[in-house]
């Protein structure tokens, strides 16, 4: 059974410093890898995806996201926040197109 | 491109009434669709699958009975909440596949806050 362990509940970074969010997936073939982010009672922005290729992804808002099979990782990264990245982060671990199990987050809080 | 609605995006409801959720794929066509539910500071678990034109599949431990999938055209799938009780409150949201690219990828929508008084 595919799962998604965000061990990170709560990250508190001040503007303008570097984010890491980390992400731990188990499935049992090549994944396909997602992050997503949800503003407050809003639905979920695709920020990248790794299907297969470049192991290091960028995606949009100056996200990236690098897949490090041998750690079953797949963690997200922005070198320098912006006050409007606060929001809630999800990875989601499936097949293009099959259902999706997500991680249960990581609450990002920008200090002034 | 590749936009999902789902209308109403909230509801307050009895207790014992039934509530209809739409989810519609606006600029392309989706042969499956997804539901999911989101309770408060919680993450996304998935309801079902919607297929086009065959019954949902129901993920273990959601009742079929109770929230009816109808995925009756290409661009529209409908999750209906019947018997609402006050545990229905929650955020459901819907996702679409389509192709970006050669890939396929979920497309969400906005989400639809259910509250059963």
């Amino acid at each position: 059974a595919q799962s998604v362990t965000q061990p990170d509940i709560h990250i508190t970074v001040s503007e303008g410093a570097s984010l890491e969010l980390r992400c731990n997936y188990s499935y049992g073939a090549t994944p396909y890898l997602f992050w997503y982010v949800q503003s407050p009672g809003q639905g979920l922005q695709l920020l990248l995806k790794y299907f297969s290729g470049d192991t290091l992804v960028q995606g949009i808002k100056g996200f990236e996201a690098e897949f490090k099979r041998s750690q079953s990782s797949f963690n997200l990264r922005k070198p320098s926040v912006h006050w409007s990245d606060a929001a809630e982060y999800f990875c989601a671990v499936g097949a293009a197109g099959n259902k999706l199990t997500f991680g249960g987050g990581t609450r990002v809080l920008v200090k002034p | 491109g590749a936009v999902v609605s789902q209308h109403p995006s909230w509801v307050i409801c009895k207790s014992g009434t039934s509530v209809k959720i739409e989810c519609r794929s606006l600029d392309f066509q989706a042969t499956t669709m997804f539901w999911y539910r989101q309770f408060p500071k919680q993450s996304l678990m998935l309801m079902a699958t919607s297929n086009e034109g065959s019954k949902a599949t129901y993920e273990q431990g959601v009742e079929k009975d109770k929230f009816l999938i109808n995925h009756a055209s290409l661009t529209l799938s409908t999750l209906t909440v019947t018997s609402a009780h006050p545990e229905d409150s929650s955020f459901y949201i819907c996702s679409a596949v389509g192709l970006a690219g050669t890939k396929e990828t979920q497309y969400f929508g906005p989400g639809t806050r259910l509250l059963v008084l």
